[in-house]
């Protein structure tokens, strides 16, 4: 099984700050990751798949990088509609997510 | 705009049986891989089964194989999940999610709350 591991698990930021989340694969996945965002009582919410291809809607401000084994999700200028929880997902050989990254208010 | 409806969570005791459903709407239901993803009480997402458009391909996460069987109608664009022999910790939100090309998760429900408790 391909685990994926997430840091931090909490973050802790301001508006306008530049954050990054680092999701780890426990061995190479190529590009084959999503990242999600979900808020308190809602269903995920794609951001991002094949590593950096954002999906449709999502704004420019998120932006995904990586492959094998180690890939980041940026947010250049933190929104207040962006605190929330954060899942990186690999689909290289069925499904798994991290643990989740929580970004909250500084 | 695609629509993706669970139901069926309720309370039940451990060991006992429970049948979830997902009304998809919106969209050409048997064109898409249907999947069930699940969320304990404050923790992470975990997927746990998948089913192709056809029905002919089944995969299920250790954690639920031979207790959760998922199937699916798509005469009437549902997609089912039977839990059997439930534990505590299958306690969770259950969503239904759509998969995008056998890769990641395009839409997801509202979710439908399990809690297995006596």
């Amino acid at each position: 099984d391909i685990q994926m591991t997430q840091s931090p698990s909490t973050l802790s930021a301001s508006v306008g700050d530049r954050v990054t989340i680092t999701c780890r694969a426990s061995q190479s996945i190529s590009s084959w990751l999503a990242w999600y965002q979900q808020k308190p009582g809602k269903a995920p919410k794609l951001l991002i798949h094949k590593a950096s291809s954002l999906e449709s809607g999502v704004p420019s401000r998120f932006s995904g990088s990586g492959s094998g084994t180690e890939f980041t999700l940026t947010i250049s200028s933190l929104q207040p509609d962006d605190f929330a929880t954060y899942y990186c997902q690999q689909y290289s050989n069925f499904w798994t997510f991290g643990q989740g990254t929580k970004v909250e208010i500084k | 705009e695609v629509q993706l409806v669970e139901s069926g969570g309720a309370l039940v005791q451990p060991g006992g049986s429970l049948r979830l459903s997902c009304a998809a709407s919106g969209f050409t239901f048997s064109n898409y891989e249907m999947n069930w993803v699940r969320q304990a009480p404050g923790k992470g997402l975990e997927w746990i089964s998948y089913i192709s458009g056809g029905g002919e391909t089944i995969y299920s996460a250790d954690s639920v194989k031979g207790r959760f069987t998922i199937s699916r109608d798509n005469a009437r664009n549902s997609l089912s999940l039977e839990m059997n022999s439930l534990r505590a910790e299958d306690t969770a939100v259950y969503y239904c999610a759509r998969l995008q090309s056998g890769n990641f998760f395009t839409s997801w429900g509202q979710g439908t709350l399990v809690i297995v408790s006596s």
